[in-house]
């Protein structure tokens, strides 16, 4: 069964202090991987693409990485506004048709 | 930037109404979508329109009814609900089409629905 898993759940980090969220899949026909952030009250909003294992991209203090079963979204020095729930997405094409699904997500709270 | 908006952003229904969601996107996308979020649930893709053309159906309820008038306008017409399907309702815009490479998706505020 396709799937996408994301850990932790909820993630409490100190301003300044680095970390990652995960992001594991097992699927077939891996068509993306996508990264997003959701603040309370508002839709996601887009940060990364990735398409092929070993493929990296980065964004002032985020870092996303990917490999043939999981992604990290790494960040350095968090600041209080990087406080928000980061969502996780997977395109895959099986059986025929184009699917995309979501992790639950990971909340992200960066005190000060 | 996102330019896509949603109304209402809030909606109490019975599940005997009748009620329609808008999406409205001023980007110039060719590919929009619904999605669903309910609480401590992952985020359901619930229909693609491709270039006005409806491509995907996540196996939803039928008492969910999308229009695509044309490629700026996206519309979700309710009827029947039920107290579960009672969530977030997210509209979305890509570039492209839902083709082999899905760009950015850039997304609304969402509609709060509560079904009574």
């Amino acid at each position: 069964e396709d799937q996408v898993t994301q850990s932790p759940e909820a993630l409490r980090l100190q301003e300044g202090e680095s970390s990652s969220l995960n992001c594991s899949y097992t699927v077939s026909g891996l068509r993306g991987l996508f990264w997003y952030r959701q603040d309370p009250g508002k839709g996601p909003e887009f940060l990364f693409t990735l398409y092929s294992a070993g493929e990296e991209k980065e964004k002032e203090r985020l870092k996303a990485t990917l490999t043939k079963k999981e992604s990290f979204l790494h960040i350095t020095a968090p600041k209080p506004e990087d406080s928000a729930t980061y969502l996780c997405a997977v395109r895959l094409f099986s059986g025929g048709y184009n699917k995309l699904i979501f992790g639950a997500g990971t909340r992200l709270a960066v005190h000060p | 930037e996102t330019g896509v908006t949603q109304t209402p952003r809030h909606l109490v229904m019975g599940m005997t109404n009748k009620k329609s969601l808008k999406c409205e996107q001023h980007l110039g996308h060719n590919a929009m979508y619904w999605y669903k979020q309910s609480a401590k649930k992952p985020l359901e893709l619930m229909f693609v329109y491709n270039f006005k053309e409806q491509t995907e159906n996540n196996s939803v309820p039928s008492r969910f009814s999308p229009e695509c008038p044309n490629s700026s306008h996206l519309f979700l017409h309710l009827h029947t609900l039920q107290p579960e399907d009672s969530a977030l309702y997210l509209c979305a815009s890509s570039p492209g089409g839902w083709g082999r490479r899905m760009e950015t998706q850039y997304f609304g505020p969402g509609t709060r629905l509560l079904v009574l």
